[in-house]
């Protein structure tokens, strides 16, 4: 079946480093939709970007991802992280729902 | 305003006790979801109904129960509630057919003693 893999469970950095939070995944189909989510502490997952077309890049709020079918990932990436950053991501595919990843908590330190 | 809404934002029960929870939704959407999200953070889906039908029972406990009035609507009910039962339950919603892309209310917080 239909899969996501996050390789990180805890990612630690210094603010003011670039941030990279792998996804990868497994579908049968061809046209997916990926996304990625956000969790700040006490609150719900929202969205924070998604995609549908291969190879084109996706910004929101200063983060972006490339959807790449050639090689099944979505890895989300930061030029420069900040201390309200840190969150859980959740990297997640779409069939007729949702299926998610394990979840990365990202931790930015001073 | 357009949102998910769920109550209570939590509760404390004993085991054996029974509990509900409540989701509407006013984004005009046709699907809803319940989730449970655990201590590790992992997001598991429980159960979803697209117009009233449900589509995906995961392998729950049968003391679960989903309960949907309309397509606004998605209640939640645990008979006789057990510790492991203790977790942040995320109601969410979304468009069939459209990419399935989900909006998730702000969550109840179960904890059972």
């Amino acid at each position: 079946g239909d899969s996501v893999t996050q390789t990180e469970g805890l990612v630690t950095l210094t603010e003011g480093l670039p941030v990279m939070l792998n996804c990868t995944y497994q579908t049968i189909y061809s046209n997916p939709f990926l996304f990625w989510y956000v969790q700040h502490l006490n609150e719900s997952p929202r969205l924070l970007l998604k995609s549908f077309t291969d190879n084109k890049r996706t910004e929101h709020q200063g983060f972006h991802a490339t959807l790449h079918k050639s090689s099944s990932s979505f890895h989300l990436q930061k030029s420069s992280a900040q201390l309200s950053d840190s969150a859980l991501y959740y990297c997640a595919l779409s069939n007729y729902q949702l299926i998610w990843g394990s979840g990365t908590k990202l931790i930015i330190k001073p | 305003e357009t949102a998910v809404f769920q109550t209570p934002n939590y509760h404390v029960t004993q085991v054996g006790n029974e509990v509900s929870f409540n989701c509407k939704q006013t984004l005009g959407h046709d699907t809803m979801y319940w989730y449970k999200q655990d201590s590790k953070k992992l997001l598991k889906i429980m159960f979803s109904y697209n117009n009233k039908q449900l589509i995906v029972n995961e392998t729950v406990p049968r003391r679960f129960s989903p309960q949907s009035s309309d397509k606004a609507h998605l209640n939640l009910r645990i008979k006789s509630v057990e510790p492991e039962d203790s977790a942040v339950y995320l109601c969410a919603s979304s468009a069939w057919g459209d990419s399935y892309e989900q909006y998730f209310g702000p969550g109840t917080r179960l904890t059972v003693l």
